[in-house]
């Protein structure tokens, strides 16, 4: 089982539309939780970080976080085609503290 | 000032060249960081530095060398690389931890894009 697993895609969503980007990690101690925005050729930026249960809303984005399904999710609502990247899912591994592990990334495509 | 810089942004360098990447924040983190992405693949963590002191080392070959002369800058060192090293190098920093014992966001620099011929 991979540490960090997110469906690779493409999600393919028209404009307008909710995104539903999923992710889950196998390390139970695991506290805090980071979703990044990479664009082609790019470095990955940060869009969302949870640290507890429950939902998290930031503008177009909420992040989504269950703990005992070791469970975190991603929604953009109303797509934009220029939010048509990959989306990598980040968990801090617990036994080294501030190591990130990250997911393969989903590519998600909005199309207008 | 909320942006962690990287110089140079391309690299091509031969196998038996040395040569530097270099990394700078000044958003007073005290943890940094050094990642290297392949294409289509999410970045790996190479190096660790909290409080100017190499904590992680995720048994990266000597070829790669980092140093963290101050709080505020990185470099990795690079000498006899082969061409299965060429990535794309990234750069981060972070707070080393944050209220309740979480770890902080961690924010990226845009890499540089390393070719090794």
């Amino acid at each position: 089982q991979k540490e960090v697993e997110q469906n690779s895609g493409p999600l393919s969503v028209p404009e307008g539309a909710i995104a539903s980007l999923n992710c889950t990690y196998s390390d139970r101690v695991s506290q805090s939780f980071f979703w990044y925005r990479q664009y082609s050729g790019k470095s990955p930026e940060l869009i969302m970080s949870i640290y507890s249960n429950g939902d998290k809303e930031d503008g177009r984005f909420t992040a989504q976080l269950n703990k005992a399904s070791q469970y975190v999710s991603l929604l953009i609502r109303d797509s934009q085609p220029s939010d048509s990247a990959t989306y990598l899912c980040a968990v801090n591994k617990g036994e080294y503290g501030n190591k990130l592990v990250f997911g393969a990334g989903t590519i998600l495509r909005v199309k207008s | 000032d909320t942006e962690v810089t990287q110089t140079p942004k391309h690299l091509v360098m031969g196998m038996t060249n040395k040569k530097s990447l270099k990394c700078e924040q000044h958003m007073g983190h005290r943890a940094m960081y050094w990642y290297k992405q392949k294409a289509k693949k999410p970045p790996e963590l190479m190096f660790v530095y909290s409080y100017e002191k190499l904590s992680i080392n995720e048994s990266v070959p000597s070829r790669f060398s980092p140093e963290c002369p101050n709080s505020s800058l990185l470099n990795l060192h690079l000498h006899a690389l082969q061409p299965e090293d060429s990535a794309l190098y990234l750069c981060a920093s972070s707070q080393v931890r944050g209220e309740g014992g979480v770890w902080n966001e961690q924010f990226f620099g845009p890499g540089t894009r390393l070719t090794v011929l």
